[in-house]
C-alpha cells in the first residue's frame, strides 16, 4: 500500500517565479492539506482540500492556490515567490468520508523549495 | 485560535535513560491531540494520538503520552531511549471534526548520547 507521494523532492526558484507542487494522497483517502515548514518551525496549515472544493485555509495570502483531481490528488501553486517562501511544503492526506469524529493524517516527504 | 507550546527546544538524553518531551495547549473545546516524529529530511510520521477515553495512549516505539486536562497538557515519555529515537519530535492539536487541520508546536529537537 502506497503512502502519501509528492513531487518533486528538491525546487529551486527565483524570485517572483511560480511553482507547482504535486500530492498523492494515501490510498483510501479523500481528503488534502498541505502545510509550509519553515526552518527551525513546525508546519503551518495552509489549506485542504475535499471534493475538489477548497474547505479550509490558514493565514496565508491567494498567492496560495491549489487543486484537487477526481482521483484525489492534489496541487499547491504559489504565485510570485518571495525569499519567505523558502520552506519544505508537506502534504497530508486523510479521509472525512463517513467519519463522525477525526481521522489520522498521514504525511508524505515533503519538497523541499528554495527561492533565491 | 487552538495554540501548542513545547517549552524546550533542545534535550540530550544519555542511550538508555527516561525521556519526557513536554507539550501544553491551548484549545476552547475537547483537544485531539498527536504526537509526530520527524528524522531529518524526512516528513511527519504519527507516533500516537489521543481523542478520548484513557488518558494514557500507547503509541509506536514504546512511546506513551499521558493527557492531563487539568495542566492542558499532553507529554511523551519513553522509558528507554535508544540512539535511533535522535530526531525532531511535534506535538499537535487537531479540531474535533478534523484532524487534516492541525496546529504545530515548533518542535523539541532530541539528541541521543551514547
Amino acid at each position: 500500500d502506497a503512502g502519501v507521494t509528492q513531487s518533486p523532492t528538491h525546487l529551486i526558484k527565483t524570485r517572483g517565479q511560480q511553482v507547482t507542487l504535486r500530492c498523492s494522497p494515501k490510498s483510501g483517502h479523500d481528503t488534502v492539506s498541505w502545510y509550509q515548514q519553515a526552518l527551525g518551525q513546525g508546519p503551518q496549515f495552509i489549506f485542504q482540500y475535499y471534493e475538489e472544493e477548497e474547505r479550509q485555509r490558514g493565514n496565508f495570502p491567494d498567492r496560495f492556490s491549489g487543486h484537487q483531481f477526481p482521483n484525489y490528488s492534489s496541487e499547491l501553486n504559489v504565485n510570485a515567490l518571495l525569499l519567505g517562501d523558502s520552506a519544505l511544503y508537506l502534504c497530508a492526506s486523510s479521509s472525512i468520508r463517513g467519519k463522525s469524529g477525526p481521522d489520522t493524517q498521514y504525511f508524505g516527504p515533503g519538497t523541499r523549495l528554495t527561492v533565491l | 485560535a487552538q495554540s501548542v507550546t513545547q517549552p524546550d527546544i533542545h534535550i540530550t538524553v544519555s542511550e538508555g535513560a527516561s525521556l519526557e518531551l513536554r507539550c501544553n495547549y491551548s484549545y476552547g473545546a475537547t483537544p485531539y491531540l498527536f504526537w509526530y516524529v520527524q528524522s531529518p529530511g524526512q516528513g511527519l510520521q504519527l507516533l500516537l494520538k489521543y481523542f478520548s477515553g484513557d488518558t494514557l495512549v500507547q503509541g509506536i516505539k514504546g512511546f506513551e503520552a499521558e493527557f492531563k486536562r487539568s495542566q492542558s497538557s499532553f507529554n511523551l515519555r519513553k522509558p528507554s531511549v535508544h540512539w535511533s529515537d535522535a530526531a525532531e519530535y511535534f506535538c499537535a492539536v487537531g479540531l474535533n471534526t478534523n484532524a487534516g487541520k492541525s496546529t504545530f508546536g515548533d518542535g523539541t529537537t532530541l539528541t541521543v548520547k551514547p
